[in-house]
């Protein structure tokens, strides 16, 4: 059983399109963060949300961390084919910097 | 700015042989962590350090892989016998002690075990 359950796995959409992926548990986190992973490298930390309710801007990308901290939301407005890639949310219930990953979600964007 | 260099980037060996995986983390960051990464299972921790000492290693899958740090500026992972399972994409990170989960990766290590 995942930690982190991410939603969807496969996302294949059109240049200009709209969405949303999902990132849920039961466990309440201190700090929840978003990374995007291209083939051949690292993940790209993205942003950190630690207070429940907030929510981030990131140029077309939008981030928010639910109130009770146990979910998370990353929306792409008007997605472009520079998005696509492999998104990761990651959460640490300690403190520490120990994450758990979800199991990440897969973007596509067609021309 | 240099950021998280590791080496080699690509290493196969045959099962049985030791392998050795090295990280240099980002100048002036204090905590560093190893991942693993495949498909069934995802980005999985396995060791992290702060300050140069190992905090947490329950995520080492078992006594055939050891980590070191003997400075702030390098790390090694090391697997020994080696063996098919542990073929995975390896990747080391660092970040500031007091900003713990914002963490800076490096390109990783793809290791292939024959």
């Amino acid at each position: 059983t995942q930690l982190l359950e991410q939603s969807p796995q496969f996302l294949s959409i059109q240049e200009g399109e709209n969405l949303t992926v999902y990132c849920n548990s039961s466990s309440v986190f201190s700090s929840l963060q978003w990374y995007r992973q291209e083939p051949g490298e690292g993940p790209v930390l993205l942003v950190t949300v630690v207070t429940g309710g907030e929510v981030k801007k990131l140029k077309r990308l939008t981030f928010q961390f639910g109130d009770a901290r146990k979910d998370s939301s990353l929306h792409i407005t008007a997605a472009q084919t520079g998005d696509t890639g492999l998104y990761l949310c990651a959460g640490d219930r300690t403190s520490y910097g120990k994450l758990t990953f979800g199991q990440g979600t897969i973007l596509t964007v067609h021309p | 700015d240099a950021g998280v260099i590791q080496s080699p980037r690509h290493e196969v060996t045959e099962m049985g042989q030791e392998v050795t995986l090295r990280c240099k983390p980002i100048s002036g960051h204090n905590s560093l962590f190893w991942y693993r990464q495949t498909m069934m299972r995802g980005l999985e921790l396995l060791i992290y350090f702060n300050n140069n000492v190992p905090i947490d290693d329950s995520g080492m899958p078992e006594d055939r892989f050891s980590a070191k740090m003997p400075n702030a500026s390098f790390s090694t992972l090391k697997i020994q016998p080696s063996e098919p399972r542990d073929s995975a994409v390896y990747f080391c990170a660092s970040s500031l002690l007091d900003i713990p989960y914002e963490q800076y990766f490096g390109p990783g290590t793809r290791l292939t075990v024959t």
